[in-house]
């Protein structure tokens, strides 16, 4: 079954510094989205992606924030000068059609220290 | 057992009991629905789906039941299993997907 595949794992990083998170999509989906967890809180939605363009995004996806398809495979979420509250896991999803259901991979967990 | 949603974001059956999971939903614009399964440390994972111009679909185990005049949705989970102990959440589509506050289901063998 095709899967979603986010890198890395699990991201330690210093407080100030900038992360990469890196997503595959299914190859032949077309819509893009990262969401969010904080330890123990709900899933919420970062932003969506498609067509080469961000979509929709929510108040939490501010300046520090940016997501870019670097390639025909990649789609990822830097985030600059990271703060200890933006720990959380970070999960990428794909899909065929923005009307259906979503594929999510297993998540990165970034650790903001 | 049945759970009132986000108020009561734990519920505790027995194997074999059916499970009811609540969810209330915001936008009345919304006009999909789908019930996530996320197990410790993993990604949600896609349970079943129900399109706003129905009121009932059943998979397998699971049904789902929506009742757009009270914008409210509920997946049943019969003869529930310890395989089944995990984060439930609720999510609505309308420009998005958003998702609700989740329920923790724990099955007790």
């Amino acid at each position: 079954e095709p899967e979603v595949t986010q890198t890395p794992s699990h991201q330690v990083t210093q407080m100030g510094q900038e992360v990469i998170l890196r997503c595959v999509p299914i190859s032949n989906h077309l819509y893009f989205y990262w969401y969010r967890q904080i330890l123990g809180q709900k899933v919420e939605f970062l932003v969506s992606f498609y067509n080469n363009e961000i979509s929709e995004k929510s108040e939490i996806f501010d300046d520090q924030f940016s997501v870019e398809r670097p390639d025909g495979s990649n789609f990822t979420l830097k985030i600059r000068s990271t703060k200890l509250e933006d720990s959380a896991m970070y999960f990428c999803a794909s899909s065929e059609d923005s009307s259906y259901g979503y594929t999510f991979g297993s998540g990165t967990r970034l650790t903001v220290v | 057992g049945e759970s009132v949603g986000l108020h009561l974001p734990t519920l505790s059956v027995q194997e074999g009991d059916n499970s009811i999971i609540n969810c209330a939903y915001s936008n009345s614009a919304s006009d999909y629905f789908i019930w996530y399964k996320q197990e410790s440390g993993k990604g949600p994972q896609f349970i079943i789906d129900i399109r706003s111009n129905m009121d009932k679909r059943q998979g397998q185990r699971v049904t789902v039941l929506l009742n757009k005049t009270v914008k409210h949705l509920s997946l049943q989970i019969a003869a529930t299993q310890p395989g089944d102990s995990a984060v439930y959440f609720c999510a609505e589509i309308s420009n998005d997907m958003r998702f609700g506050a989740g329920t923790r289901l724990t099955v007790k063998p």
